[in-house]
């Protein structure tokens, strides 16, 4: 059984430009997490979603990021107009139901040159 | 939001050596994960354990949710344990909030 796939698993982008990063829940997992951890801050959530629906996106700053999960197709985290401190490790998790264990994929390290 | 603090920090241990690491959290908690970030930045879930004890080889975990904590023994370390191990707890059952986390390095 394949794990959380995420990627580009490395991903560099100049300021001022668009990042997209994908993750494809395990099989059966319908639920997906995105979590980022920066140097400084440790992990922190950013939104949670089902299929088609954000269920909450407390964890995101309210301009330039967005995330969506699409009936058919990986779930996209979507950073527009790139800054430095937007450099950092975007996990992605998923699991069968709420209220259970989180699978963690590999993360996509952004850099903004 | 929930506090989680893990301690100690940091550890340098031998190989073959013991360990216990500590999560202490400050709500009460409906889902509880241990996950040790491999140097290669990636994280690995070692126990789901919002209660109760549980063991996987040479790892246990225990955590009293009635007193807040949860505890990770790591037996007889090998070099490949290094890493950084994290705690994280949730109180709305999906939100994790991660400890610092506690850097373990086990030399040769």
């Amino acid at each position: 059984n394949a794990g959380v796939m995420q990627n580009p698993r490395h991903l560099v982008r100049r300021r001022g430009q668009e990042a997209r990063l994908r993750c494809s829940p395990m099989k059966g997992h319908s639920h997906v997490y995105w979590y980022r951890q920066l140097p400084e801050e440790g992990l922190k959530f950013m939104v949670y979603l089902q299929k088609e629906n954000i269920i909450d996106e407390s964890g995101m700053p309210k301009e330039r990021f967005s995330a969506e999960f699409p009936k058919e197709g990986p779930s996209i985290l979507r950073i527009q107009q790139v800054v430095r401190g937007d450099s950092a490790a975007y996990f992605c998790a998923s699991s069968p139901v709420n209220y259970n264990e989180q699978f963690f994929g590999p993360g996509t390290r952004l850099t903004v040159l | 939001g929930i506090q989680v603090e893990q301690s100690p920090p940091d550890l340098i241990l031998q190989e073959g050596a013991n360990s216990t690491l500590r999560c202490n959290f400050s709500d009460s908690v409906n889902n509880l994960q241990w996950f040790h970030q491999n140097p290669w930045g990636q994280l690995i879930n070692l126990f789901y354990i919002p209660s109760g004890t549980k063991q996987n080889g040479r790892l246990s975990a225990t955590t009293v949710a009635t007193e807040r904590y949860s505890l990770l023994y790591i037996s007889s370390s090998q070099t490949t344990d290094s890493g950084v191990y994290f705690c994280a707890v949730a109180s709305n059952g999906y939100a994790l909030n991660f400890g610092k986390g506690t850097s373990l390095l086990v030399t040769p």
